[in-house]
């Protein structure tokens, strides 16, 4: 069973764009929501997470956002570069278990 | 600081021959992470290790994978014997006790 669920599977969004990829979870012991960016050969570099006592996050052009009684978080890229063309995982944890759980990844591709 | 470092980086097998990857953590990071991505997927976590005594092994398939660390550092996953399905980049992981880890850039492995 698959205890995050991502989508889009895949995105192309023209530079300058917006991106948005949504998650949501079932597990309410969940409280870790990291976002991941693999590129092709590397392994996932952890990008921004945040803690559902926060309802939104920035760092710099990527936002989390988090809606803790709908169970979905989303990763907002602005002005999409691209260099942002990656693969994107969402991912939970619960406290003091600290194993992830992943969703399914994006494929964002950012067109010149 | 040097990442988490992984060997080798790619490996064909045929089916049914043994294999072992070789992970070595941040240098004093007390908690590592073995995770399997086959290819289209999320990382799945296979066992993490606290130190050197295991934490969570519960999704790894105890018949044919095997993993150790001795010392508290350096970690070994062996599979004897590989199956076809078992082709997929096995990625090592490790921090310093919460979730936020940092990933190797995996070994490819393909099962023939």
């Amino acid at each position: 069973q698959q205890q995050v669920k991502q989508s889009p599977q895949s995105l192309i969004v023209q530079k300058g764009g917006i991106s948005i990829i949504n998650c949501a979870y079932e597990n309410t012991a969940f409280d870790y929501f990291p976002w991941y960016q693999q590129f092709p050969g590397k392994g996932p570099a952890l990008l921004i997470a945040i803690r559902p006592d926060v309802s939104e996050k920035k760092e710099g052009r990527f936002t989390i956002s988090f809606n803790k009684s709908a169970k979905q978080f989303s990763l907002h890229i602005m002005d999409s570069q691209p260099g942002d063309s990656a693969t994107y995982f969402c991912a939970a944890s619960s406290m003091g278990a600290n194993n992830l759980f992943f969703g399914t990844g994006t494929r964002l591709t950012v067109i010149p | 600081e040097a990442g988490v470092a992984q060997s080798p980086r790619y490996k064909i097998i045929e089916k049914r021959q043994s294999v072992a990857f070789w992970c070595n953590p941040i240098s004093g990071h007390a908690t590592l992470y073995w995770y399997q991505q086959i290819l289209g997927q999320g990382p799945k976590l296979l066992i993490q290790f606290q130190n050197n005594g295991v934490v969570d092994d519960s999704q790894l398939p105890k018949d044919r994978f095997s993993a150790e660390r001795l010392k508290g550092v350096d970690s070994t996953l062996k599979i004897q014997p590989a199956k076809l399905e078992d082709s997929a980049v096995y990625l090592c992981a490790s921090s310093l006790g919460g979730p936020g880890y940092t990933f190797g850039s995996g070994t490819r492995l393909t099962v023939v």
